[in-house]
């Protein structure tokens, strides 16, 4: 059974930085592509990042870009999100997400995700 | 302002057939599949369909998915009150080079 906890949320003032993790479990984690997906509170999900199954590649979203880090320990199966500069509008749940699919990218799909770790930007 | 073009809401009444559009442009659903979650209030969202119209294991046959040039949509037949949700659809973006969410859709049963 696919296990996915995130943690590593809480309150950050503006401009300082904050890492997430996500403990995967109940698969095997080296096998498969993963991401970071945000909801701000009461809005829509927002793509955030995606790292391939063996991190030899990152995709961000033009918003984090610059700014936040996807990155994992397969040997650890543990996926982190490390966030710089943060401002208000990083406030937002922050879910970890597993894909499955394909090798291609564009035909894939997020199959299981976690329940979510709460990060609020504030002074 | 999402990428994906969804109505904020949608209603109907047990039993009804509703469908939720989802419309997009050539870099995203015009060239790649769509996926569609499923979040209730307070909860992770779940996959419902994925590469334009399969259903996960576990998923009712009411939920169906389509899909036609740069729009998709997904049809609620037999509407139930568990339905009563948000829904998300999802693409790849070929120019953005990431993944693009719809602004998500909530369903009200009457």
């Amino acid at each position: 059974q696919v296990h996915l906890v995130e943690s590593g949320g809480g309150v950050v003032q503006p401009g300082r930085s904050l890492r997430l993790s996500c403990a995967a479990s109940g698969f095997t984690f080296s096998s498969y592509g993963m991401h970071w997906v945000r909801q701000a509170p009461g809005k829509g999900l927002e793509w955030v990042a995606l790292i391939y199954y063996d991190g030899s590649k990152e995709y961000y979203a033009d918003s984090v870009k610059g700014r936040f880090t996807i990155s994992r320990d397969n040997s650890k199966n543990t996926l982190y999100l490390q966030m710089h500069s943060l401002t208000a509008e990083d406030t937002a749940i922050f879910y970890c997400a597993r894909e499955t699919g394909t090798v291609m990218i564009q035909t894939n799909w997020f199959d299981s995700w976690g329940q979510g770790t709460l990060v609020t930007v504030s002074s | 302002q999402s990428v994906l073009t969804q109505p904020p809401s949608a209603s109907g009444t047990p039993g009804q057939r509703v469908t939720i559009s989802c419309s997009g442009s050539s870099s995203n659903i015009g060239s790649n599949t769509v996926n569609w979650y499923q979040q209730f209030p307070g909860t992770a969202p779940k996959l419902l369909i994925y590469s334009n119209n399969q259903r996960p294991s576990g998923v009712p046959d009411r939920f169906s998915g389509s899909k036609s040039g740069t729009s998709a949509s997904l049809a609620i037949s037999g509407l139930q009150s568990e339905d009563e949700a948000d829904y998300y659809c999802a693409a790849w973006d070929d120019g953005l080079n990431g993944w693009v969410f719809g602004g998500g859709t909530k369903q009200t049963v009457l």
